[in-house]
């Protein structure tokens, strides 16, 4: 089982560049999510989406934006890279309720 | 969401019971209690939930008050791989249940 899948593990852009992080989980989940962790500050949710078609903002959703065109993929698209989004990002899928999330092991981006 | 409340940090002797607490004393009726824990930079890892029973499983037990408003994730023997930060978090089971939010945690150091 791959589970949660995250892609490029790192990657550095320059300000005002675009990227997308890519998210697949395999586990026919209906939840996924995207997290940014920053030092002393935990885990932020920047958007969420309860399955295909459907998406919504979390805590700090400026300047990121996400789609859910299939069940399967979830990717986090930064328009225009910011030195304030470099940061760890984490994508997160759960079954229906009451079951955990399974998490990926992380993007690490550094925006110069 | 209900909030929570963890110490920002804990000790613990390997091979004793580590027994890390958790307030949530806004919590609803509906919303489960989980425990994630996080090591080094890795993904969140899920440990356990429950709603309002005591739960055990081959990771740790949870324990719940009467009143629900605080509980305690307890690893029987700890060892040094148990040193991590480890997140309390509730979730509700229907409604918003999927915009879930991480706090700060508490860093378990596992000690010689």
């Amino acid at each position: 089982n791959a589970g949660v899948t995250q892609t490029p593990k790192f990657q550095v852009l320059k300000t005002g560049q675009s990227m997308t992080l890519q998210c697949a989980q395999d586990m026919n989940h209906e939840y996924m999510s995207w997290y940014r962790q920053d030092p002393g500050m935990g885990l932020r949710l920047i958007h969420y989406s309860v399955g295909a078609g459907i998406t919504d903002q979390g805590e700090v959703p400026n300047g990121y934006n996400v789609s859910r065109s299939t069940t399967e993929d979830f990717p986090l698209r930064l328009l225009s890279a910011a030195p304030s989004q470099t940061s760890v990002y984490f994508c997160a899928s759960s079954a229906h309720l009451p079951q955990g999330l399974f998490f990926g092991q992380g993007t690490r981006l550094t925006v110069v | 969401d209900a909030k929570t409340t963890q110490p920002p940090s804990m000790d613990c002797a390997e091979g004793r019971a580590a027994n890390l607490p958790c307030n949530h004393s806004t919590i609803s009726g509906n919303e489960y209690v989980y425990w994630y824990r996080q090591i080094h930079s890795q993904g969140p890892q899920y440990i356990i939930h429950g709603l309002k029973n005591n739960e055990t499983n081959e990771m740790a037990s949870l324990i719940i008050t009467e009143d629900r408003k605080s509980s305690t994730l307890i690893l029987p023997h700890a060892t040094l791989r148990d040193t991590a930060v480890y997140y309390c978090i509730v979730r509700a089971h229907t409604g918003t249940a999927s915009k879930l939010t991480f706090g700060t945690g508490t860093r378990l150091q596992v000690t010689l």
